[in-house]
């Protein structure tokens, strides 16, 4: 189906292990974000992307890496989970430039970090 | 000073109210403004962009203001399956991109 998928989609881990959060895209979209919510404080930008081998940061990059090989993948990756990344994280994507420059989100992962 | 506030509310009204929101943002270089609907646990999902001569959408009315520097978004005769938080969010030039601003938001709860 079209839109915008993440997985897993709830992941437990522990202090220091990688995670690697996955997102994939079927529109073609050339931007794609990773945003971070938590209570108190909204949505906040981790990284985006304007193009495949495009990436910068956003509001709240220190401890996340991300890539871009393929447009349609944006993986976030988690090098050393801290319990402070526990979160629930969102990837978008969005048609910008366009006339409507809507952004799309995907389900969200729920990730706990003990 | 957060660039995009909101009143996080509860803003609790009965069935068939009308309700109206604001969102102040600071960055007079903000280009596109929009308005969210996020449900509780679920991903956000556009309500509607904002215009500059204002825009409607059915019992949903949005106006930008340029020169003060907020939007606002209003219900009339609400609805249960109205409650929701509200997100505002600005799109604003930055380092040769743009950037989505994202308000905190307002939660709404429709009370039968």
């Amino acid at each position: 189906d079209a839109g915008i998928t993440q997985s897993p989609r709830y992941k437990i881990t522990e202090t220091g292990r990688q995670v690697t959060l996955m997102c994939h895209q079927t529109w073609s979209h050339s931007y794609m974000f990773w945003y971070r919510q938590d209570l108190g404080h909204g949505l906040r930008l981790i990284y985006y992307s304007a193009a495949a081998d495009i990436t910068d940061k956003g509001e709240v990059p220190d401890g996340y890496v991300v890539s871009r090989s393929k447009t349609e993948n944006f993986p976030l990756t988690l090098e050393s989970a801290t319990r402070s990344q526990t979160s629930v994280y969102f990837c978008a994507s969005s048609d910008f430039p366009s006339e409507k420059e809507t952004q799309y989100f995907g389900p969200g992962t729920r990730l706990l970090v003990l | 000073r957060k660039e995009v506030e909101q009143d996080p509310g509860p803003f609790n009204v009965p069935e068939g109210a009308t309700v109206a929101f604001n969102c102040t943002y600071s960055n007079s270089a903000s280009q596109s403004f929009f308005w969210y609907r996020q449900d509780c646990r679920k991903e956000p999902k556009l309500l509607m962009s904002v215009y500059s001569s204002g825009n409607e959408d059915g019992r949903f009315t949005a106006q930008l203001n340029r020169a003060s520097q907020y939007i606002s978004l209003l219900i009339r005769d609400s609805k249960l399956s109205d409650s929701a938080t509200y997100l505002c969010v600005v799109n604003r030039p930055t380092s040769g991109t743009y950037k989505y601003i994202f308000g905190t938001g307002t939660r709404l709860k429709v009370l039968a």
